[in-house]
């Protein structure tokens, strides 16, 4: 059972576009909703991550934006850079539980 | 702290053959987890463990997969006997229960072929 939906699949977005990646939820108790980064070789790495109690988070280039009455929230990512080209994976895990569900990722490429 | 570290990184074995994964997680972290992940079904949750104590291992496809985390600072996953369809990379990763924030802090993961 796919808890998180993840979209796009992959995206190629050009130099200094936004890249935006959009995912849905349908477990209500899900709480805490972090985005992993992954770069090739590599094993994920935490982002980014937003509460429910709040719409939006910014970090640099990188911005959550939160729906939670649509249970849907995205990775937009400004002024992106080749150096983002990586696969994002959304996730979500409900208060008080370490336990991560990932969405199935998005492979993002920035071409120059 | 040098990270979760995982290994072998890289297993070539032959079907039929047992494999065993290491993991030894962040010092003083209390929850660890095995990933597998693979192109067709992405990141998938296998077990993870708190306190050392197995939690949820529903994600354990078969009784041929098995786990064990016999003190704080190592864990192992077993298959056996390997099956080419188990060829994926296989990830460890740990956290830390402080307060309402989770982060998972991945190793760099283990390459498994099976021919």
């Amino acid at each position: 059972q796919q808890q998180v939906k993840q979209s796009p699949q992959s995206l190629i977005v050009q130099k200094g576009g936004i890249s935006i990646i959009n995912c849905a939820y349908e477990n209500t108790a899900f709480d805490y909703f972090p985005w992993y980064q992954q770069f090739p070789g590599k094993g994920p790495a935490l982002l980014i991550a937003i509460r429910p109690d709040v719409s939006e988070k910014k970090e640099g280039r990188f911005t959550i934006s939160f729906n939670k009455s649509a249970k849907q929230f995205s990775l937009h990512i400004m002024d992106s850079q080749p150096g983002d080209s990586a696969t994002y994976f959304c996730a979500a895990n409900p208060g008080g539980y370490q336990k991560v569900t990932f969405g199935t990722g998005t492979k993002l490429q920035v071409i120059p | 702290d040098a990270g979760v570290i995982q290994s072998p990184r890289h297993e070539v074995t032959e079907m039929g053959q047992e494999v065993t994964l290491r993991c030894k997680p962040i010092s003083g972290h209390d929850y660890l987890f095995w990933y597998r992940q693979t192109m067709m079904r992405g990141l998938e949750l296998l077990i993870y463990f708190n306190n050392n104590v197995p939690i949820d291992d529903s994600g354990m496809p078969e009784d041929r997969f098995s786990a064990k985390m016999p003190n704080a600072s190592f864990s192992t996953l077993k298959i056996q006997p390997s099956e080419p369809r188990d060829s994926a990379v296989y990830f460890c990763a740990s956290s830390f229960a402080r307060g309402r924030n989770t982060e998972a802090f991945f190793g760099q993961g283990t390459r498994l072929t099976v021919v």
